[in-house]
């Protein structure tokens, strides 16, 4: 599985827009790019896949550029809900293989954000 | 529809026992998988369960084994207990486990060890 970098944390405002960026550089060819949402004592939860370009959903927007060796997800317009630890994860999120494919997430972004 | 669903919510043990941690998919869901998660090694996946069979297996000792059951409940089982093993436990399931399958997660069983 890619290695993902992810910032440790990051600060931000109510109504602000926050950019998160995510590097893979080892990215592979099938592999799709997700990120989850994981707040104090639960389950992470799934914001958003993709695997090129531009995908958009209710919540986030997801851009990845012609390369692949990053991704960045953008969060409209923060509220003090999406306070959270957000995860990068790279490559088949399920693969039938035998080998034992290891699904590892990374260290996550502590997003903070303020009144 | 019900999310997956965990028990128990927390359990405290001592060193050396074991225990068995439970989980409930998503009705219709066939895979599940199980992760560990501590502040120090953040989230690590252990295996994962489609039809019965393990199809995948992380990087932990032989001490950490699994099953599912023909309804896709699946439950996980820590024998000898170490300090060390003190974590969130969570489980995901997903509908086949295909490379574009969303993965559901429960909210854990905190697992303390004494």
């Amino acid at each position: 599985l890619a290695k993902t970098t992810q910032p440790i944390s990051m600060d931000s405002y109510e109504g602000q827009e926050v950019n998160i960026t995510c590097s893979h550089n080892n990215i592979a060819t099938n592999d799709y790019i997700t990120w989850y949402q994981q707040f104090p004592s639960q389950g992470p939860r799934f914001i958003i896949q993709g695997y090129k370009t531009k995908v958009t959903n209710e919540v986030a927007s997801l851009f990845i550029p012609a390369d692949r060796k990053s991704s960045t997800l953008s969060l409209p317009r923060v509220s003090l809900s999406d306070t959270a630890v957000y995860y990068c994860l790279v490559g088949d999120p399920l693969v039938v293989n035998n080998a034992g494919n290891m699904l590892t997430f990374g260290g996550g972004t502590r997003l903070m954000v303020k009144p | 529809k019900a999310g997956v669903t965990q028990t128990p919510r927390y359990l405290i043990k001592t060193r050396g026992q074991q225990v068995t941690l439970s989980c409930s998919p998503i009705s219709g869901h066939r895979s599940v998988s199980w992760y560990q998660q501590t502040p120090g090694q953040g989230l690590q996946f252990l295996f994962e369960y489609f039809s019965e069979t393990q199809r995948n297996k992380g990087n932990f000792p032989g001490r950490f084994s699994g099953r599912q059951f023909s309804n896709s409940r699946s439950e996980m089982n820590v024998s000898t207990l170490e300090l060390g093993d003190s974590a969130l436990y969570l489980c995901a399931s997903s509908l086949e486990g295909v490379r574009t399958d969303t993965q559901y997660f429960g909210p854990g069983t905190r697992l303390t060890v004494l």
